[in-house]
């Protein structure tokens, strides 16, 4: 399967400051891309969809001016938590669609 | 919106017995897939399911797509220690100029040897 790369795997940030999760395709072109949350012990929760190039479609109850996302390639795309607070602490999960949804390694963000 | 439902939430087996699990959903899906994460880590795909009625294998796994396209199981046969996991189903809803994937609950498998 293709190869997503996402960095850091772990972060811990005290409150207030903010903190970017870098995306990337190493194998592959994707002008879709999705960034996912999971709280401990639940499922996925859909985030945002971004396309290359256009501004991010945000689910329901997400806050885009509070989780910036940027797609800024075909093979990268960054989320931006800004003003983190404690409650932002989450598992964070990209996955770039080719044909199927091809998922990096998530990064676990702790906001102390 | 569109929600999956998942079960069972969790399945405690003994090593070498079989795995059922199951999602369905209000509303027609375009796709089905099944994911298997460890902690810490992503979702792994294991099977993917394109055509209502398709059943596909891979290695001890098999998973079918409903015919009325709204459910999908996965079932692993002789199930060995590495199976223990969070199972998901994930699906591709109909949505008229877009396209995105939501989630199952997640059946937690604990393997007792």
């Amino acid at each position: 399967g293709a190869v997503v790369s996402q960095h850091p795997s772990w972060v811990i940030c005290k409150s207030g400051t903010s903190v970017k999760i870098e995306c990337r395709s190493l194998d592959f072109q994707a002008t879709t891309m999705f960034w996912y949350r999971q709280f401990p012990k639940q499922s996925l929760m859909l985030m945002a969809t971004s396309n290359e190039g256009s501004k991010a479609t945000y689910e329901q109850g997400v806050e885009k001016d509070k989780f910036l996302i940027n797609h800024a390639s075909l093979t990268l795309s960054t989320l931006t938590v800004t003003s983190a607070h404690p409650e932002d602490s989450s598992f964070y999960i990209c996955g770039f669609l080719g044909n199927t949804i091809y998922f990096g390694e998530g990064s676990w963000l702790t906001v102390v | 919106g569109q929600q999956l439902n998942q079960s069972p939430q969790s399945m405690f087996i003994q090593e070498g017995e079989d795995v059922s699990m199951n999602c369905t959903s209000s509303s027609i899906f375009n796709t089905w897939l099944w994911y298997k994460q460890d902690p810490g880590e992503g979702p792994v795909l294991l099977i993917a399911l394109y055509k209502a009625g398709e059943l596909t294998s891979n290695g001890r796994l098999t998973a079918q797509f409903g015919i009325t396209r709204k459910d999908s199981f996965l079932n692993i046969s002789a199930s060995i220690p590495s199976d223990v996991g969070i199972y998901f189903c994930a699906g591709t809803p109909i949505i008229q100029g877009a396209q995105k994937l939501v989630f199952g609950q997640g059946t937690r498998l604990t393997i007792n040897p």
